[in-house]
């Protein structure tokens, strides 16, 4: 199993751009979440899933929409980039919300 | 409030030596806890997930408690060694929603 991937690694945006985070699982994990790593504000959720079809808002969700439509996928969409979204991105899935949580590698995201 | 502290901030400790860090949360709702490791740059690695119904896990040189009713948890790692040196975050999973809420970490160096 390749487990979480995401996918890019590392991007870079102009102000107003926008741009989709993709994450996917071959776990068959249908509980999955997006976070946001900032330096002094620790990881902090911005949308999750319970399963296809279903997505829900998490800490921070202002300046980003999700879907999902697939179990496997889960992708992140920043509608109108800003600097305060650089940041580093993590996708996470599990089985159950009372189940381990795996971490994707992250997209690492500067605005400019 | 949700509210997860970890202390010490920051550990360094000669090879071999063991030790403890400590995760302590306010909020009721919190009913499993997890631990991680992230080294610089990369993902976050699951450690141990302790449910709620447990009071320890152990895998290889960790051991992890939780004691729900002061709202503690605590990690231990037995003979460090240089490998080990990393951040490790404690996070607890919410009853309601998919929701991990993270403490900030403590940085560990472990010297050789």
């Amino acid at each position: 199993n390749a487990g979480v991937t995401q996918t890019p690694k590392f991007q870079v945006l102009k102000t107003g751009q926008s741009m989709t985070l993709q994450c996917a699982q071959d776990m068959n994990h249908e509980y999955m979440s997006w976070y946001r790593q900032d330096p002094g504000m620790g990881l902090r959720l911005i949308h999750y899933s319970v399963g296809a079809g279903i997505t829900d808002q998490g800490e921070v969700p202002n300046g980003y929409n999700v879907s999902r439509s697939t179990t496997e996928d889960f992708p992140l969409r920043l509608l109108s980039a800003a600097p305060s979204q650089t940041s580093v991105y993590f996708c996470a899935s599990s089985y159950s919300t009372s189940g381990t949580q795996y971490f994707g590698p992250g997209t690492r995201l500067t605005v400019l | 409030k949700q509210e997860v502290t970890q202390i010490p901030a920051a550990l360094s400790v000669p090879e071999g030596e063991n030790l403890v860090l400590n995760c302590s949360f306010t909020d009721s709702a919190i009913y499993n806890l997890q631990w991680f490791r992230q080294d610089p740059g990369k993902g976050l690695t699951s450690l141990l997930l302790i449910q709620s119904s447990q009071r320890e896990q152990t895998s290889g040189r960790l051991n992890a408690s939780l004691d729900k009713s002061s709202g503690r948890s605590t990690l231990y790692i037995a003979a460090s060694q240089p490998g080990d040196s990393a951040t490790y975050l404690c996070a607890g999973h919410m009853e309601y929603g998919n929701k991990l809420v993270f403490g900030a970490g403590t940085i560990l160096r472990v010297k050789s």
